[in-house]
């Protein structure tokens, strides 16, 4: 049972806007930075946002992080077939005194 | 450009120890503000953090679920470092990733480098 959630699964077509929510308590999320991971088939996870709304050199800017109270969400705008990933929200817990990931988000381009 | 490899054994039998190891290249594992870390993910599941060392401060976080059986080193003559698991059973089966941990001047903290990752199957 993951400490933070995020739905399994989210689609779109391309060109479309969507949206990954990632809920949490105030102990991560609420207190803590929000970064976000994501994983193409096969591949390493890779680090696509960090410190909530910082995207590394690199990562296109149709990617988005935000966070309200102990909700965080990445956004993919202009969504396209490379998209399709599996994405990972996580945060420091400081109850655990560690890392915490979500479950993970499939994203579908249809 | 900072490069991380993991390497080790890649059946390990139940009740017995988990070794692996991560060679860094492109940047040194010492002198510096990162932490180095593992995550694990089994077959068809999400990632999992298991702990994370600096050098330059010896401060250690472990995973409070596996923390009684993990430990984690560094090599510093061979830019490396280790992670050792004992007691292991199959649901240690996983991918296990090597990963530079970045929390300088209040970012992250993140895991911005990340290895290809380690398959370790553990056989009954």
């Amino acid at each position: 049972q993951s400490v933070l959630t995020q739905p399994p699964s989210a689609s779109g077509t391309p060109g479309q806007r969507v949206t990954i929510s990632c809920s949490g308590s105030n102990s991560n999320v609420g207190n803590n930075n929000v970064n976000w991971y994501q994983q193409l088939p096969g591949t390493a996870p890779r680090l696509l946002i960090y410190t909530t709304d910082r995207r590394p050199s690199g990562v296109p800017d149709r990617f988005s992080g935000s966070k309200s109270g102990t909700s965080a969400s990445l956004a993919i705008s202009d969504l396209q077939s490379e998209d399709e990933a599996d994405y990972y929200c996580a945060s420091w817990d400081d109850n655990l005194y560690g890392h915490v990931f979500g479950p993970g988000t499939k994203v579908t381009v249809l | 450009q900072l490069q991380l490899q993991e390497s080790g054994p890649g059946l390990v039998k139940a009740s017995e120890t988990l070794s692996l190891t991560c060679s860094v290249s492109g940047g040194s594992i010492i002198g510096n503000k990162f932490y180095w870390g593992w995550i694990r993910q089994p077959p068809g599941k999400g990632l999992e953090w298991i702990a994370s060392l600096s050098k330059t401060t010896g401060r250690s976080f472990y995973n409070p679920s596996l923390k009684s059986r993990v430990t984690i080193s560094f090599d510093t003559s061979n830019n490396q470092f280790s992670l050792r698991l004992t007691s292991v059973t199959a649901a240690d089966t996983a991918l296990y990733y090597c990963a530079r941990e970045d929390y300088y001047n209040g970012r992250g903290p993140d895991f911005d480098y990340w290895g290809q990752g380690a398959l370790v199957t553990v056989s009954s």
